[in-house]
């Protein structure tokens, strides 16, 4: 089993540019991918990046995504962050049989 | 593409409740996961089952105790959760298995409280 690790929270003023890291803690991302969803309050998570940094139709190219494989870690960056995007944000990855997301970010907008 | 949930509800700790998922949209040959959010926590994966029904897969917290099957002509896919516990109090989603492993979509979810 491997774990997924986010800052509790991050914060940033409109306008400006945030970044959520997510580290795997054992084990390496290689052959796989990270995925991120934003879950606001009162809503179902939905994807706002897949596999390392595609974003779906839909998504504003504020968000964007990165994958260092040689680090084992992966960030989000919000730039222009407006309060629409005050959101918990979640990573998560797989390895064979087991499926994690990291422990999720929330993101406030000041 | 969607997936209703439904089945949840209020349970006294050791009783045992039946999620069903409805997937339309999509064929039934993807699979089909359960993830849960409970108060204070984050979101946590619970069972897959795959396009051909004939592989499932559990968390560690729920190994043993829930069952996850799905049922072609209905397009349904369901959670059995037995012996169940106050930490397993949670919104319960369904989704479905996409490339690479994502999760897409998510249901609306359903509520399942444990609590004497």
């Amino acid at each position: 089993n491997f774990m997924l690790t986010q800052p509790h929270s991050v914060s940033g003023s409109p306008g400006k540019t945030v970044t959520i890291s997510c580290t795997r803690t054992s084990g390496t991302f290689a052959g796989t991918y990270v995925h991120w969803y934003q879950q606001r309050p009162g809503s179902s998570p939905t994807t706002v990046i897949f596999q390392d940094r595609v974003r779906p139709s839909g998504v504003p190219d504020r968000f964007s995504g990165t994958t260092d494989r040689s680090s084992n870690s992966a960030s989000l960056s919000i730039s222009g962050v407006t309060t629409e995007d005050e959101a918990d944000y979640y990573c998560q990855s797989y390895d064979g049989t087991d499926w994690v997301f990291g422990g999720g970010t929330r993101l406030t907008v000041l | 593409v969607q997936v209703v949930e439904s089945g949840g509800g209020l349970v006294q700790p050791g009783g045992a409740l039946r999620l069903s998922c409805e997937a339309s949209g999509f064929t039934f040959s993807f699979g089909l996961s359960w993830l849960r959010k409970a108060p204070g926590r984050g979101l946590e994966w619970v069972s897959i089952i795959d396009g051909e029904g004939e592989a499932t897969y559990y968390a560690d917290s729920v190994k043993g105790r829930f069952t996850m099957s799905r049922d072609w002509s209905t397009n349904m896919g369901f959670l059995q959760m037995n012996d169940l516990r106050a930490e397993d109090t949670a919104t319960y989603y369904c989704a479905r298995v996409y490339a690479h492993m994502r999760f897409d979509p998510l249901g609306q979810g359903t509520q399942v409280t444990v609590s004497s």
